[in-house]
């Protein structure tokens, strides 16, 4: 357990359908990354947040937008869902805003029918 | 613009011998080189990484080795087990337009029994 929540686990939506993930980072950390996974394919990484700033970006469609809160939490949102918007979204993690020592949460999975 | 090159796509190895996985980074400021583990339907775990002023690191099975003058590393796993069937990662940072990891496109280890 790398100490990252995210719900939820499962999310099946609609076309043009807008949704949110979230995510808790680990205790003490004030770096939140996300990523995306489609189906046999990489990470991509899409942004990421230090501290309730927007710190650095990705290949992250319009479409989509993420925030920080002030607890940490972080939210991902989808808006105008198409079906390649399938994939899995990973949360990350870390102390400090270089982007080592991430710890992935364990994933939402993304199904738009 | 930044990429690292992981090489093979998949990888079958018997039981008890040894897995090399390979990448390359074309960002000759990257200087954190960590790798990942993702299991099926887990999110990527973090086995090992590595900074650029040193060469190599172990830890028990598992070894990497850095080459800066030729941007190339490599994880090695020694003595093989089934519980090292996976998908793996390379992964470096990236100092260009905002510090970031960047992830190879990962290597599906088999062990056969």
């Amino acid at each position: 357990d790398s100490g990252v929540t995210q719900t939820p686990k499962h999310l099946i939506t609609a076309t043009g359908q807008r949704v949110t993930l979230r995510c808790s980072p680990r205790s003490g950390d004030l770096s939140v990354y996300w990523y995306q996974q489609s189906l046999d394919q990489g990470l991509q990484f899409l942004i990421q947040y230090y501290n309730g700033e927007e710190r650095a970006k990705g290949n992250i469609l319009e479409r989509f937008s993420a925030q920080q809160f002030p607890d940490l939490h972080s939210e991902l949102n989808l808006s105008s869902l198409e079906l390649g918007d399938s994939a899995l979204y990973f949360c990350a993690s870390s102390t400090g805003q270089e982007g080592n020592e991430q710890f992935f949460g364990p994933g939402t999975r993304l199904t738009v029918l | 613009g930044e990429n690292v090159e992981q090489h093979p796509s998949t990888l079958s190895v018997q039981e008890g011998d040894s897995a090399v996985i390979k990448c390359t980074y074309s960002d000759s400021a990257s200087n954190y080189f960590p790798w990942y583990k993702q299991e099926l339907g887990k999110g990527p775990q973090l086995i090992i990484d590595i900074r650029s002023n040193v060469g190599e690191k172990k830890d028990q099975r598992i070894a990497v080795t850095l080459n800066k003058t030729a941007k190339h590393f490599s994880l090695h796993i020694t003595e093989t087990q089934p519980e090292d069937s996976a998908v793996y990662f390379c992964a470096a940072n990236t100092y260009s337009s905002a510090s970031k990891i960047i992830f190879g496109s990962g290597t599906r280890l088999s062990i056969r029994p």
